[in-house]
């Protein structure tokens, strides 16, 4: 039982290069989301998606592009990246309206912009 | 707005000695509450969460919460810290806005256990 699998761990971009961040997950979680980590900053929430076709903004959402085709994975697009884009970068799951749940987290992807 | 605030980003503590990391939230009603720990290059895993009943909360390794509602605080403890404890906690809160629920992280409390 893999959880929640992010790829590529690692990535160096050049600004202005597009990318994927892919998420997938095995326990058939409506609720994913993902989150950027920076020092002294905590984790902070791009984007959400409740269900398959259904996404929403989250705190931090502007450069990011998400969608949700299945309810096994939810890919995170830069479209043009930014030196302020380098982060690492977590992809978490839950059960949906249940916010006595804990989210389940992958392991994350170190993302550089060069 | 609603917020987690954890005091101390960094915390020192001797192997054996108490650990204490704090936090604090501002809701207008009780949040589901949470402790997260990260160990180096890895993602966030789940210490314990308060959700409703006894205040008290037990976790793993050893790890332990008080939801205090008057004082509107989450403090994690550990009676005698091992070195492999240090690691960056994270305290959390669940809180519904227009039926969904959203996480709110506290900034992290990186922990030190010093030999």
């Amino acid at each position: 039982n893999a959880g929640v699998t992010q790829t590529p761990k690692f990535q160096v971009l050049k600004t202005g290069q597009s990318m994927t961040l892919q998420c997938a997950q095995d326990m058939n979680h409506e609720y994913m989301s993902w989150y950027r980590q920076d020092p002294g900053m905590g984790l902070r929430l791009i984007h959400y998606s409740v269900g398959a076709g259904i996404t929403d903004q989250g705190e931090v959402p502007n450069g990011y592009n998400v969608s949700r085709s299945t309810t096994e994975d939810f890919p995170l697009r830069l479209l043009s990246a930014a030196p302020s884009q380098t982060s690492v970068y977590f992809c978490a799951t839950r059960e949906q309206g249940a916010g006595n749940q804990p989210q389940h987290f992958g392991d994350g992807t170190r993302l550089s912009i060069l | 707005a609603q917020s987690v605030t954890q005091l101390g980003s960094h915390v020192s503590v001797s192997e054996g000695a108490l650990v204490l990391l704090r936090c604090n939230y501002s809701s207008s009603v009780p949040p589901y509450l949470f402790w997260y720990v990260q160990y180096p290059n890895q993602g966030l895993q789940l210490l314990l969460k308060y959700t409703t009943g006894a205040t008290l909360v037990k976790g793993i390794n050893g790890f332990e919460a008080e939801f205090k509602k008057s004082e509107t605080s989450f403090h994690l403890t550990k009676p005698s810290a091992h070195m492999s404890d240090a690691a960056e906690y994270f305290c959390a809160v669940s809180l519904t806005t227009s039926g969904t629920y959203k996480y709110i992280f506290g900034t992290g409390t990186r922990l030190k256990v010093l030999a």
